[in-house]
């Protein structure tokens, strides 16, 4: 099993420009989350889901879109990127019902 | 809403010596709790994790934690410290297993 896998591992915007972030979970999780890194303040939660076709906000939604047509899969999209979503973008996947989060390696993103 | 506050930003320990990282957290009811640690470059891995029962927790590498809910803290330990230990370690809660709340992570570093 490759687990949670992300794509691209860095990437460089502009400011205005779009990107999907990509995430794939091969573990049959009904659970899959986005979250933003930023130094000195932990993760916080952008969206999440419970199972495909459902997706919810979570902590800071804001300037982000999601969507879950596969279990398998949960893009993270960015319409018109600002320096402030430079972060660090973490993919996670679950069983839920009380069972670990696990993560993939991360998607450096720098807006200029 | 749920807070978590990990009150040290670093700690630097030597190698063979105990660790304890302090995790505080704010909530109503009893949480879930985990601890994660990350690697430089890598995803986070859950440590240990705590629902109900037992308030001492064993998790992977040798690690410990110990709730307290007199104290609202879910601190984390281990006797003797490896260097392969060095590394960003998280405390998290959450009402459920989905969205938890990070702390901003301690930064472990072991000297030789």
């Amino acid at each position: 099993n490759a687990g949670v896998t992300q794509t691209p591992k860095f990437r460089i915007l502009k400011i205005g420009q779009s990107m999907t972030l990509q995430c794939t979970q091969d573990m049959n999780h009904n659970y899959m989350y986005w979250y933003r890194q930023d130094p000195g303040m932990g993760l916080k939660l952008i969206y999440y889901s419970v199972g495909a076709g459902i997706t919810d906000k979570g902590e800071v939604p804001n300037g982000y879109n999601v969507s879950r047509s596969t279990t398998e899969d949960f893009p993270l999209r960015l319409e018109l990127a600002a320096p402030s979503q430079t972060s660090v973008y973490f993919c996670a996947s679950s069983r839920g019902g009380g069972n670990e989060q696990f993560f993939g390696p991360g998607t450096r993103l720098t807006v200029l | 809403a749920q807070s978590v506050t990990q009150p040290d930003i670093h700690i630097t320990v030597s190698e063979g010596a105990s660790l304890e990282l302090r995790c505080n957290y704010s909530y109503g009811a009893t949480p879930y709790l985990f601890w994660y640690v990350q690697s430089p470059g890598q995803g986070l891995q859950l440590l240990l994790k705590y629902f109900s029962g037992d308030t001492l927790v064993q998790g992977i590498k040798g690690f410990e934690a110990e709730f307290k809910r007199s104290q609202s803290s879910f601190n984390l330990r281990k006797p003797s410290v490896h260097w392969s230990d060095a590394a960003e370690y998280f405390c998290a809660v959450g009402e459920n297993d989905y969205k938890l709340s990070f702390g901003a992570g301690t930064t472990v570093t072991v000297r030789a």
